[in-house]
């Protein structure tokens, strides 16, 4: 059994830039939730995908969007980077809509300039 | 609204003592209840779960009670490692059953 990958681990950009980040879910799972993690805190909640659809969203403005596709992996996309961007982006994968266990992903750090 | 928070954001124990890691939550309607293990550089790894309608559960040297009338958690580590060191979070579901909300996490640190 697969667990959760994401890609890419390291990302450096500068403020105004877009970034596109990348989450595969484990096998047999259907739905993907991101959280943004500052330093020293908890995982706070972007949104979550199930069956190519937003199923609820966090305090996260527009310019945070996302994608599922069809074989249930997603992108994160941000765009008009800013410095308080800069924290480590989890990908978490469930079953049913999340009401199942979530579990994480290595993450990705991204660092804006 | 919707918070977690855990007691002492550090804990330091002996290796071989039992570890006990607390969290209080602020939604009396949460039916689940999740504790995650991160260790430095990677993503939280799930250590065990409880429904609201238990008030325990216990897996491989590990415990988890809760008790719903003063919306307390709580993680027990039996016989703590060095390799038990790393920040614990515990997290309720939201009320729409989609998210996961964290507390800030207490970072446990076990010296041989």
């Amino acid at each position: 059994e697969t667990g959760v990958t994401q890609s890419p681990t390291h990302l450096i950009k500068t403020r105004g830039q877009q970034v596109t980040l990348r989450c595969s879910s484990q096998s047999g799972h259907n739905t993907v939730s991101w959280y943004q993690q500052a330093l020293g805190q908890g995982p706070q909640f972007i949104f979550q995908y199930y069956r190519e659809e937003e199923n609820g969203r966090g305090n996260f403005p527009p310019r945070f969007s996302g994608l599922q596709f069809p074989n249930y992996s997603s992108e994160l996309n941000v765009n008009a980077l800013e410095l308080d961007d800069s924290a480590l982006y989890l990908c978490a994968s469930s079953l049913s809509g999340g009401h199942e266990t979530q579990y994480f992903g290595p993450g990705t750090r991204l660092l804006v300039l | 609204g919707e918070s977690v928070g855990l007691h002492l954001p550090t804990l330091s124990v002996q290796e071989g003592d039992n570890s006990i890691i607390n969290c209080a939550y602020s939604n009396s309607a949460s039916d689940y209840f999740i504790w995650y293990k991160q260790e430095s550089g990677k993503g939280p790894q799930f250590i065990i779960d409880i429904r609201s309608n238990m008030d325990k559960r216990q897996g491989q040297r590990v415990t988890v009670l809760l008790n719903k009338t003063v919306k307390h958690l709580s993680l027990q580590i039996a016989a703590t490692q060095p390799g038990d060191s790393a920040v614990y979070f515990c997290a309720e579901k939201n009320q729409a059953g989609t998210a996961l909300i964290f507390g800030k996490g207490t970072t446990l640190s076990v010296s041989s």
